[in-house]
């Protein structure tokens, strides 16, 4: 079944330390993007990436970097600028070709750091 | 910042109800999306709008895209315990603009 994939579901950390989520998807969608979820908040986008080898910042952008090697996989680093990295971040993925094309989620990864 | 007002912020009702909830802006959408999300889960795409005064039925589910393309709302109807979740308004403003989210409606469903 086609879908995407983020691992781990649950991720700990100290403070300090960088930390890499993973994303894959196999739908062959061209755009990919990381959103945060915090309690009681709507969705914002940290990045998101069109075609490959191409990435645009989103609206809280400070504290995380991205990569775009294969059209597959989006992976999110969050890094130890992040000053409130406990969330929920969400990957998705949509066919950008196509106008308005809906965001299809993964089923996320909690990180929590200490 | 956040440009989607969707509310109510939270729902408690009883099984069998109808149920209402709605997203507003001061700016004008080119398409509206619902979403829902399970405890834990990712969301997953309810119902999506792309004109205005478009009205879509996906089951017990209605959403209407509003006249003006500033609003648009969302009707279950009969609730079933199944339904609780969070129910997400998501909208886009530009042909190839980022969707922008409300925060949310939690409803939760007493059987």
């Amino acid at each position: 079944d086609g879908g995407i994939t983020q691992s781990p579901k649950y991720l700990f950390r100290k403070e300090g330390q960088n930390v890499t989520l993973s994303c894959e998807q196999n739908l062959n969608h061209d755009a990919m993007y990381w959103y945060r979820q915090d309690p009681g908040q709507g969705l914002r986008l940290i990045y998101y990436s069109q075609i490959v080898n191409d990435f645009q910042k989103g609206d809280i952008a400070e504290g995380y970097s991205v990569s775009r090697e294969k059209k597959e996989s989006f992976p999110l680093t969050v890094t130890s600028a992040q000053k409130n990295p406990t969330a929920f971040y969400l990957c998705a993925s949509s066919m950008w070709s196509r106008v308005n094309s809906p965001l299809h989620f993964g089923n996320g990864t909690r990180l929590t750091v200490t | 910042g956040q440009q989607l007002n969707q509310s109510p912020q939270s729902m408690f009702i009883q099984e069998g109800e109808d149920v209402s909830m709605n997203c507003t802006s001061s700016s004008i959408f080119n398409t509206w999306l619902w979403y829902k999300q399970d405890p834990g889960e990712g969301p997953v795409l309810l119902i999506a709008l792309y004109k205005a005064g478009e009205l879509t039925s996906n089951g017990r589910l209605t959403a209407q895209f509003g006249i003006t393309r500033k609003d648009s709302f969302l009707n279950i109807s009969a609730s079933i315990p199944s339904d609780v979740g969070i129910y997400f308004c998501a909208g886009t403003k530009g042909s190839q603009g980022n969707l922008i989210f409300g925060k949310g409606t939690k409803l939760s469903v007493k059987p």
